[in-house]
């Protein structure tokens, strides 16, 4: 079967460094999504990772292992706008995309 | 360039009637998929659209289709509304070069 599992809620400090972890289990795969929802708000994208490894843009990263069918999604320098939704995502190559039901993070001062 | 469009964002409807939401695609986009998002359940994948053509289904029943139209807008039909078909509905449209997905506003559907 398919599955994702991510944690359901995460509270972390502004300026502080969060890692939201996403696990998941398909046959088919082509890559994991990171999106971003502002309550009441699309989601956004943030980050595409095919490859093993961690890819950087500015304060966001993201890290990838096919192998463990593991991924992280990494906040630097924590802002408190960085309080949203955060939707871990993987594209089965189906013309299908599975989403995790999303970690709700909270950023306090 | 504008982005993907839906139509309309709020909706209010009682059980067992039908409704039609409607997607608009970011110009040159062809592929257009459609989403539930409920609180707890996070996105789950209603069907897939490119060049009208119907290529991948969720698990949701026979009540939930939809179609595309040759300027790849697509409209998604429920029929008898169910209380549980509350949710915000989400299209999101892919360019040729696949990745991204850019997600529409939603409609917000009640069933009372």
């Amino acid at each position: 079967g398919q599955n994702i599992d991510q944690p359901t809620e995460m509270t972390a400090t502004e300026g502080a460094i969060v890692q939201i972890n996403c696990t998941y289990q398909t046959s088919g795969f082509n890559g994991l999504f990171w999106y971003q929802q502002h309550a009441g708000e699309a989601p956004t994208f943030l980050s595409y990772n095919v490859l093993d490894g961690l890819e950087e843009k500015g304060r966001f990263s993201s890290f990838l292992s096919r192998s463990k069918g593991y991924s992280y999604l990494l906040l630097k320098e924590l802002q408190m706008k960085d309080s949203a939704s955060y939707l871990c995502a993987f594209d089965t190559g189906g013309f299908k995309t599975i989403f995790g039901a999303g970690t709700r993070l909270f950023v306090k001062a | 360039k504008a982005g993907v469009t839906q139509t309309p964002r709020y909706l209010i409807k009682t059980r067992g009637q039908q409704v039609t939401l409607s997607c608009s695609p970011i110009s040159g986009h062809r592929s257009v998929s459609w989403y539930q998002q409920t609180p707890g359940q996070g996105l789950q994948f209603l069907f897939e659209y490119f060049s009208e053509t119907q290529r991948n289904k969720g698990n949701f029943p026979g009540r939930f289709s939809g179609r595309q139209f040759s300027n790849s807008r697509s409209e998604m039909n429920v029929s008898t509304l169910e209380l549980g078909d509350s949710a915000l509905y989400l299209c999101a449209s892919i360019g040729a070069g696949g990745g991204e997905q850019f997600f529409g506003p939603g409609t917000r559907l009640t069933v009372l």
